[in-house]
């Protein structure tokens, strides 16, 4: 079993719907986790980052996570075609430099106009 | 401000040539990660740089890779008698304490 988990999709969403997409982890030592967008023939950006439990709103984006879960969320409100990219979770332990930050696979999202 | 850039952003060889991929991370972070990124696989940590020492090579895969770090700047990931398998998209990126800035990536395809 993988340390975290992400479904690849892909999903797809009309515009204008509400997306929720998640990871699922397996160590509890876990407290920073991070959410980034990657558009096809790009490298990851960042779009998130939490530090332990609790949401986070930045405009059209929450972070949310569930550490007695071990369960994060990314909502997307009024999803535009500009959001699809593929959106990977990345957590770890440590802040800092020398992060060894550990990635989902990430998720294909789609927005239809 | 510029972003971290690499170079090539692609880069076809046969089996058995040597590469290598070129990485300028952000002016001013000491910081530098190579990472691998392969479809289904996600991405795969390589080699971590803190100004131009190396103190975590954990994630090379074999003896076959090497990187480098000069001037605390740019750095060098060089993949000798390459195979197939290595295969995949290059990421570099670089952080001044906390967040990693990725560049673009060099897809390298090994026929």
């Amino acid at each position: 079993q993988k340390e975290v988990e992400q479904d690849p999709g892909p999903l797809s969403v009309p515009e204008g719907a509400i997306v929720s997409l998640n990871c699922t982890y397996s160590n509890s030592a876990f407290q920073y986790f991070m959410w980034y967008r990657q558009y096809s023939r790009k490298g990851p950006e960042l779009l998130m980052y939490t530090y332990s439990s609790g949401n986070k709103e930045d405009g059209r984006f929450t972070a949310q996570v569930d550490k007695s879960s071990k369960y994060i969320s990314l909502f997307i409100r009024d999803s535009q075609p500009s959001d699809s990219a593929t959106y990977l979770c990345a957590m770890d332990d440590n802040a800092g430099n020398n992060r060894k930050l550990i990635w989902g696979l990430g998720t294909s999202l789609g927005v239809n106009p | 401000g510029a972003g971290v850039s690499q170079s090539p952003s692609n880069k076809v060889t046969e089996k058995g040539k040597d590469v290598e991929l070129r990485c300028d991370p952000i002016s001013g972070h000491t910081a530098l990660y190579w990472y691998r990124q392969s479809l289904g696989q996600g991405l795969e940590f390589l080699i971590y740089f803190q100004g131009n020492s190396a103190p975590d090579k954990s994630g090379l895969p074999s003896d076959r890779f090497s990187a480098e770090r000069t001037g605390g700047s740019v750095s060098t990931l060089t993949i000798q008698r390459t195979q197939q398998e290595d295969s995949a998209v290059y990421l570099c990126a670089s952080s001044a304490y906390d967040t990693q800035y990725f560049g673009p990536g060099t897809r390298l395809t090994v026929l």
